[in-house]
């Protein structure tokens, strides 16, 4: 079992809708959580975190979390075409004080003018 | 201007040879780690360091060697011994107290 799961996609929405990009962990101890988004050819920045149950919102972009779920999902409202990007999903390993992430493998997004 | 600065952007070499990845920083940052990313994947962790003159091995660290002789810097030596070192190399760090990790551009590397 992949310690983060994400669906590849891709996820296709028109333009104005709302994204739901989903991430899925097996670690029960993990305690941040981060989306990265990354275009092609680029590197990831970041563009939410969220370390505590429930929503956080900045700006179009919500992160939620489920610790009992072990899930946690950025939503993306009036998704625009420069939206259109690979959103990987990262959870901080607290095992050990090394600050380790683990990445999911991304999932695609279009956003369809 | 301040940031995660790596170099060169694109690295053309042949099989066999040792290449070496630089990675800047000029934010002061004490942790840096070194990542691989393959198409339609996600990133792997191959080394870390928290302070200078100490680092880590991650989770795919075989064929590979850093040094941290500098706070600013971290360089990555691909060596002959990595079997796949076609991939993109990314270099990220995190400041002091903080967990949110910072990614430079990263160098994509290309061995024939």
């Amino acid at each position: 079992q992949k310690e983060v799961e994400q669906n590849s996609g891709p996820l296709s929405v028109p333009e104005g809708a709302i994204a739901s990009l989903n991430c899925t962990y097996s670690d029960r101890v993990s305690q941040s959580f981060f989306w990265y988004r990354q275009y092609s050819g680029k590197s990831p920045e970041l563009i939410m975190s969220i370390y505590s149950n429930g929503d956080k919102e900045d700006g179009r972009f919500t992160a939620q979390l489920n610790k009992a779920s072990q899930y946690v999902s950025l939503l993306i409202r009036d998704s625009q075409p420069s939206d259109s990007a690979t959103y990987l999903c990262a959870v901080r390993v607290v095992s050990s004080n090394t600050g380790k992430l683990i990445f999911g493998q991304g999932t695609t997004l279009q956003v369809k003018p | 201007d301040g940031g995660i600065t790596q170099s060169p952007k694109y690295l053309f070499r042949k099989e066999g040879q040792n290449v070496t990845l630089s990675c800047e920083q000029n934010l002061n940052h004490d942790a840096m780690y070194w990542y691989r990313q393959d198409p339609g994947q996600g990133l792997r962790l191959i080394y870390y360091s928290q302070i200078v003159n100490d680092f880590q091995k991650g989770d795919i660290a075989e064929g590979y060697s850093v040094s941290r002789e500098k706070k600013e810097s971290f360089p990555l030596t691909v060596t002959s011994a990595q079997k796949n070192p076609t991939a993109f190399y990314l270099c990220a760090t995190v400041g002091t107290g903080g967990i949110e990790q910072y990614f430079g551009p990263g160098t994509r590397l290309t061995v024939t």
